[in-house]
């Protein structure tokens, strides 16, 4: 069975601080990747997304994200992080099926 | 476009009841798919309907279906509700292989 991974349940960072969130893949076949955020009392939003091409994306509010085929992996980065940043990523991967699979997702506190 | 819209947004029933949640798609969205959101284990996905058909199914058991209509929006149905269907029930539509969250029906079970 297909599954996301994502190793980090809760990471705690000062302003200012770089990001990395793990997120980690098993589906041999042709991906499409997701990072979605939830703040808090608000509804899923879309991050940024990677169908093909460049694997380095940009997002929203100055995420970027890495997708490495070899280590299955698409790791969500940030330089600096904001205490608007403060919110729970998921990490998303959906097959040639329209099939989605989410991991369990990652509670940021960026603390002011 | 108006986003993704569900009602109700907030639910109590006690167990044994049912409940029905409904999503309205963006417009031109014809992908809908369910999921249940519940602390520590995530979003778990229930299934997805395209063109009033199921195209897609999770691991739940049979208490939990659902349906689309002609015009896209749809419906979930839990049957015989247990304490542990307690939750935040998302749907989302997509377009091009991206999903779009509504946000979300909170179903408590007393």
């Amino acid at each position: 069975a297909q599954s996301v991974s994502q190793h980090n349940h809760h990471v705690i960072l000062s302003e200012a601080a770089s990001l990395e969130l793990g997120c980690n893949y098993s589906y041999g076949g042709t991906v499409n990747l997701f990072w979605y955020v939830q703040y808090p009392g608000q509804h899923l939003q879309l991050l940024l997304k990677y169908f093909s091409g460049d694997p380095l994306v940009k997002g929203i509010k100055g995420f970027e994200a890495e997708f490495i085929k070899s280590k299955f992996s698409f790791n969500l980065r940030k330089p600096s992080v904001q205490w608007s940043d403060t919110a729970e990523y998921f990490c998303a991967v959906n097959n040639n099926f329209n099939k989605f699979y989410f991991g369990s997702g990652t509670k940021l506190n960026v603390k002011p | 476009k108006a986003g993704v819209t569900q009602t109700p947004r907030y639910l109590i029933k006690t167990r044994g009841q049912q409940v029905t949640l409904s999503c309205s798609p963006i417009s031109g969205h014809r992908s809908v798919s369910w999921y249940q959101q519940t602390p520590g284990q995530g979003l778990q996905f229930l299934f997805e309907y395209f063109s009033e058909t199921q195209r897609n199914k999770g691991n739940f058991p049979g208490r939990f279906s659902g349906r689309q209509f002609s015009n896209s929006r749809s419906e979930m149905n839990v049957s015989t509700l247990e304490l542990g269907d307690s939750a935040l029930y998302l749907c989302a539509s997509s377009l091009d292989e991206t999903q779009y969250f509504g946000p979300g029906t909170r179903l408590l079970v007393l």
